[in-house]
Formats: C-alpha cells, sequence, structure tokens
C-alpha cells in the first residue's frame, strides 16, 4: 500500500545544531507540504513542492529549508534548531490538482524537542 | 492571510447525539474545504471533502458548505466515543491548504 513515512519519529537536539527531517512518500504525488502544529496555532505551512526542483516559502518559512531532488522525498532542514522550533512536524503529500482540490495525506509525525 | 477560524472549544455530547462543529473562512476565493480527524498523538486523516454549495453525506456525517456566508460545518449523527478526537476545518486555494486551529469534541457514554 502506498504511504508516507517520517523519520525520525521524535528527536531531541540541542540548540544551534543542524537538523534534518526526513519525509518519504510512495503515492508518486507531485505536491509535498510540511507542516508544523503547535498548541494554539493549528497547523502552519512551513514549505511546499509541487515536483522535482521546485520549492517554495510558506507561512513560517524563517530557519527552515528544504529540498526536493526526486518525487519520493522532501527533507526539511532546520539549520541552527532554536528552541521555538520545538513543535511537531507533518509532512504531507497530495495529487497534481485539476480544477479542483484533492486530499492531502499526512505522515505520522515527528516530535521535536530543542533544549 | 487566508484564515479558517473554528470554535475551539471543547464540545461535549452524549453518546447517540448530533454533534454539529463550525469554521469560517476569509478567502472568498477558496473553492474546496475539508474535515480532517486528528486523535490525540496521531495525524490529520480526513473525513470529508466538499466543493459545492449544499450538503455532501458520507455515513453518519454530513459536510455543509455555504460560500455566500463563508461558512463550513461538519455534523455527526448517532456520535460514538470514538469520534471524540480533534477536528480541523481546512480550506484550499492555489495548491495550499490553510487549517483552523482545531475544534475539541468529546462524546460521553
Amino acid at each position: 500500500d502506498a504511504e508516507i513515512t517520517q523519520s525520525p519519529r521524535h528527536k531531541i537536539t540541542e540548540t544551534g545544531r543542524q537538523v534534518t527531517l526526513a519525509c518519504h512518500q510512495t503515492w508518486n504525488h507531485n505536491n509535498m507540504f510540511w507542516y508544523r502544529q503547535d498548541l494554539g496555532h493549528g497547523l502552519r505551512l512551513i514549505h511546499y513542492s509541487y515536483g522535482v526542483q521546485d520549492t517554495n516559502k510558506g507561512e513560517v518559512s524563517d530557519g527552515y529549508s528544504v529540498s526536493r531532488s526526486n518525487t519520493e522525498d522532501l527533507p526539511l532542514t532546520l539549520e541552527s534548531a532554536a528552541s521555538s522550533q520545538t513543535s511537531v512536524y507533518f509532512c504531507a503529500s497530495s495529487r497534481e490538482f485539476a480544477g479542483g482540490a484533492d486530499t492531502q495525506y499526512f505522515g505520522p509525525g515527528t516530535r521535536l524537542t530543542v533544549l | 492571510q487566508k484564515e479558517v477560524e473554528q470554535n475551539s472549544g471543547p464540545l461535549s455530547v452524549p453518546e447517540g447525539a448530533i454533534a454539529s462543529l463550525n469554521c469560517t473562512y476569509s478567502d472568498r476565493g477558496s473553492q474546496s474545504f475539508f474535515w480532517y480527524r486528528q486523535y490525540s498523538g496521531k495525524s490529520p486523516e480526513l473525513i470529508m471533502s466538499i466543493y459545492s454549495n449544499g450538503d455532501k453525506e458520507d455515513g453518519r456525517f454530513t459536510a455543509q458548505l455555504n460560500k455566500a456566508s463563508q461558512y463550513v460545518s461538519l455534523l455527526i449523527r448517532d456520535s460514538q466515543p470514538s469520534d471524540s478526537a480533534t477536528y480541523l476545518c481546512a480550506g484550499h486555494t492555489g495548491n495550499q491548504f490553510y487549517f483552523g486551529t482545531g475544534t475539541s469534541l468529546t462524546v460521553i457514554p
């Protein structure tokens, strides 16, 4: 069955370290998204990609970067982790749109703690 | 700024009752709307999508969309304890999805 996976599921790191969160989908979806979820803020879009070599900034992109070298993967990098980036991170994917929105499928999430 | 507003709750209903969840959205250009259910510690999972004005039914769930009023709702009939979760309303514009903060629902046995 097609799926979307994230790794690691839990991560503790220190302030200033570089951290990379992996996202891998086997849906063959063109569109991939990274969100963070915090109490009181809901899901907020960090970065998104509509295809290979395409990346775009979302609502809360400062301090984060992504790269898309193939269809299946969109790793999220925290260049220099800060305590404000402690959160739960969700990766999602969806098909290319054709006059209407398709469904987003979410990965299981990564809980990141920055000490 | 595209926004979706939801009452954070918590909303409590007795088992077997109808639960009514509501959200409003700011972007009149949004064409599609989604309801996701999220159990504590889990990822969001899609319950319903709705694109046209009116009602859309799927089992015990009915989504309602009123574009003139910029209003989306979700009705859950015959609520079950397993429906206890946070429900996220999402809108879609320009290949991006934007989410409300969610409404916490508790179904009391």
